[in-house]
């Protein structure tokens, strides 16, 4: 069955760029489910959507993040990542990758602290 | 800006019946807008329970279904467990992006 599993730092400092990569096993992004997600929880706070990208490679980013996401597709790692600029501790949160919101991986926490 | 809205706790009683609710402040939640519902249990990655309103996963326990439910999506479990125990999040696809509810903390007791 497919399996997601997030990498990436767990501390960043404010200002930067979080970036996380999403492996995909079981299945291949380029052709698997119809579009690979990420999310995020923020301690003691609600699930919230930050983005999409279809196999195709067309993205669909929140409102809210738009002008700070960047969602990518690495076919030849079988991954997709997702790169979060100018962070603020509003960032700090767990990072999930999902597949067409059926699988999900375990998450990842980001902290931002400088 | 959207909001999803969900009860913010329940409780139900072992074996009992409880349904959760989820409000768009668009207006009416129809099957357009895929009403998705998951469960998140603490150090667990969170499952997938319901689908397009009313489909279910191939893990998804019978004693969860879902449905419309005078102009919400709602999560009903029927014969509650203990593992029942959990916070669930439903998701509606509004104007072209994803938005999840608040969430409803759901206690078996």
């Amino acid at each position: 069955q497919v399996q997601l599993q997030e990498s990436g730092p767990g501390l960043v400092k404010p200002s930067q760029t979080l970036s996380l990569t999403c492996t995909v096993s079981g299945d291949s992004v380029s052709s698997g489910p119809y579009y690979w997600n990420w999310i995020r929880q923020p301690a003691g706070k609600g699930l919230e959507w930050i983005g999409l990208i279809y196999t195709s490679g067309t993205t669909n980013y929140n409102p809210s993040l738009k002008s700070r996401v960047t969602i990518s597709l690495d076919t030849s790692k079988n991954q997709f990542s997702l790169k979060l600029s100018s962070v603020t501790a509003a960032d700090t949160a767990v990072y999930y990758c999902a597949g067409d919101f059926g699988v999900w991986g375990r998450g990842t926490t980001v902290t931002v602290s400088s | 800006q959207t909001v999803v809205t969900q009860e913010p706790s329940l409780t139900v009683s072992p074996g009992g019946t409880v349904t959760l609710t989820c409000a768009s402040s668009t207006g009416a939640v129809t099957s357009g807008i895929y009403p998705n519902w998951f469960q998140l249990k603490p150090g667990q990655a969170p499952r997938a329970l319901i689908y397009s309103t009313i489909k279910k996963h191939s893990w998804t326990p019978a004693r969860f279904s879902g449905s419309l439910l005078g102009g919400k999506a709602a999560l009903t479990l029927s014969g509650a467990q203990p593992e029942d125990e959990a916070e669930y999040y439903c998701l509606l696809y509004i104007g072209g992006a994803w938005v999840f509810g608040g969430g409803t903390k759901l206690t078996v007791l």
